[in-house]
């Protein structure tokens, strides 16, 4: 089975300012992906980036990297120079790399950018 | 592109009552399709799956069905709607590996 982990329910940054988001994850598979979620609070989930398990390379999707280390089991989201629009629920979620496989999400963080 | 449609968007149901949401995608072929539930202020729970017409996983024992009649329409039921049901439903399709979910709007159902 595979559990996500985002230890910060809640979280505040000031405008302009880097922010990470800690994610950790427990599986036994070799092969997996790795992503983070925004939800605003008008509900929609907006997909921010990806993280392959044998990718060996950092994703990075404009303000958005993904600071993943393998061996510590950490998938954990930098946002660079926040903006007020950042304030939302972030979500990091996992899958097994399979055909129909679905995405275990975690219990989110509250991100909230002060002016 | 491709888009998806879920409707509707907001739902006051009384306690035994039925249920009946639908989500549709466009622009794209047999795609795997979702349904998931959130509750105030947590995570997403996944419901149900769908890999092909006809063919439903459930997650989860519950008050709650799924069907897929059509390969890129999803449908979520149930007979008689429980407090418990209470929730924001969210419906999502993907192609596959390495593909995010792409999630629609959501229906926030009330069950009163």
């Amino acid at each position: 089975a595979q559990k996500i982990t985002q230890t910060q329910p809640g979280m505040f940054v000031q405008e302009k300012e880097a922010v990470t988001l800690d994610c950790t994850y427990d599986t036994s598979d070799q092969s997996y992906g790795l992503f983070w979620y925004k939800q605003p609070s008008s509900g929609e989930m907006i997909f921010l980036i990806y993280q392959g398990s044998y990718d060996e390379q950092n994703a990075t999707e404009g303000r958005y990297s993904l600071n993943f280390q393998k061996a510590r089991k950490s998938a954990n989201l930098v946002i660079s120079a926040s903006q007020l629009g950042d304030s939302a629920m972030y979500f990091c979620a996992m899958n097994k790399e399979t055909s129909g496989s679905r995405l275990t999400f975690g219990e989110g963080t509250q991100l909230t950018v002060n002016p | 592109s491709q888009t998806i449609h879920q409707w509707p968007a907001t739902l006051v149901q009384p306690v035994g009552s039925p249920l009946s949401l639908e989500c549709t995608v466009e622009g794209t072929s047999n795609p795997n399709l979702y349904w998931y539930r959130q509750a105030a202020g947590r995570g997403l729970q996944l419901l149900f799956y769908s890999v092909g017409i006809g063919q439903i996983s459930s997650e989860v024992p519950q008050n709650l069905s799924a069907s897929r009649p059509q390969d890129r329409q999803f449908i979520l039921s149930s007979k008689k709607l429980l407090l418990s049901d209470s929730g924001f439903y969210l419906c999502a399709w993907r192609l596959g590996q390495g593909s995010p979910l792409h999630f629609g709007n959501g229906t926030r159902l009330t069950v009163t």
